[in-house]
């Protein structure tokens, strides 16, 4: 069974810009939830989406945003880069309840330049 | 709401000695408590979890963890360290009224001397 994959694994931005970032969930999951890791700040959960619908919000400001499609995918959009996005992205799916684990990818290391 | 404590940002052990990590959660519901390993430049990986059978969970590579309800604690433990075991460690809660949202504390880097 495929794991959970993001891509890109790598990304190098400047700030003003605009980035996407996506992750494939492992089949027949239904939930996706993003967090963002950095030293400083540790891990922190950005949203989580299931069935399409945002179902969990974390305290981040409206530059940061997601969606999820018809088929679990999910993407996570960031605007107006700043200096301090600069982080690991983690995203992590699962069958949507409480009781059953995340399962993470890789990540997507940005760099804001 | 919910929440974990992880007590230690660092721990160092010596290669073959017990490993002990701790961790404390506060939850107003029956939690769910799961501990994850992150090596460098990778995501997190589920190690074990806990969701009220057993209160002494086993997980992958010799780690197990004993829920006790009294103490509200969840601490991790492996009898004998490896140097492979040098990694960060998560510990991670959620529960039956928060749909999938997990609170994840702030971690332990765990240092194996060999």
């Amino acid at each position: 069974k495929a794991g959970v994959t993001q891509t890109p694994r790598y990304l190098i931005k400047t700030r003003g810009q605009q980035v996407t970032l996506s992750c494939s969930p492992i089949s027949g999951h239904r939930s996706v939830s993003w967090y963002q890791q950095t030293p400083g700040q540790g891990l922190q959960f950005l949203f989580e989406y299931f069935s399409e619908t945002q179902r969990n919000k974390g305290n981040f400001p409206g530059r940061f945003s997601g969606r999820q499609f018809s088929n679990s995918r999910s993407e996570m959009n960031v605007s107006t880069l700043e200096l301090g996005d600069s982080a690991l992205y983690l995203c992590a799916s699962s069958a949507g309840t409480g009781n059953q684990p995340q399962h993470f990818g890789d990540g997507t290391r940005l760099s804001i330049l | 709401a919910q929440s974990v404590t992880q007590l230690g940002s660092h721990v160092s052990v010596s290669e073959g000695a017990l490993v002990l990590l701790r961790c404390n959660y506060s939850s107003s519901v029956p939690p769910y408590l799961f501990w994850y390993v992150q090596y460098p430049n990778q995501g997190l990986q589920l190690l074990l979890k806990y969701t009220s059978a057993a209160t002494l969970v086993k997980g992958i590579n010799g780690f197990e963890a004993e829920f006790k309800k009294s103490e509200t604690s969840f601490h991790l433990t492996k009898p004998s360290a490896h140097m492979s075991d040098a990694a960060e460690y998560f510990c991670a809660v959620s529960a039956s009224n928060t749909g999938n949202q997990f609170y994840f504390g702030t971690g332990t880097s765990l240092t194996v001397i060999p």
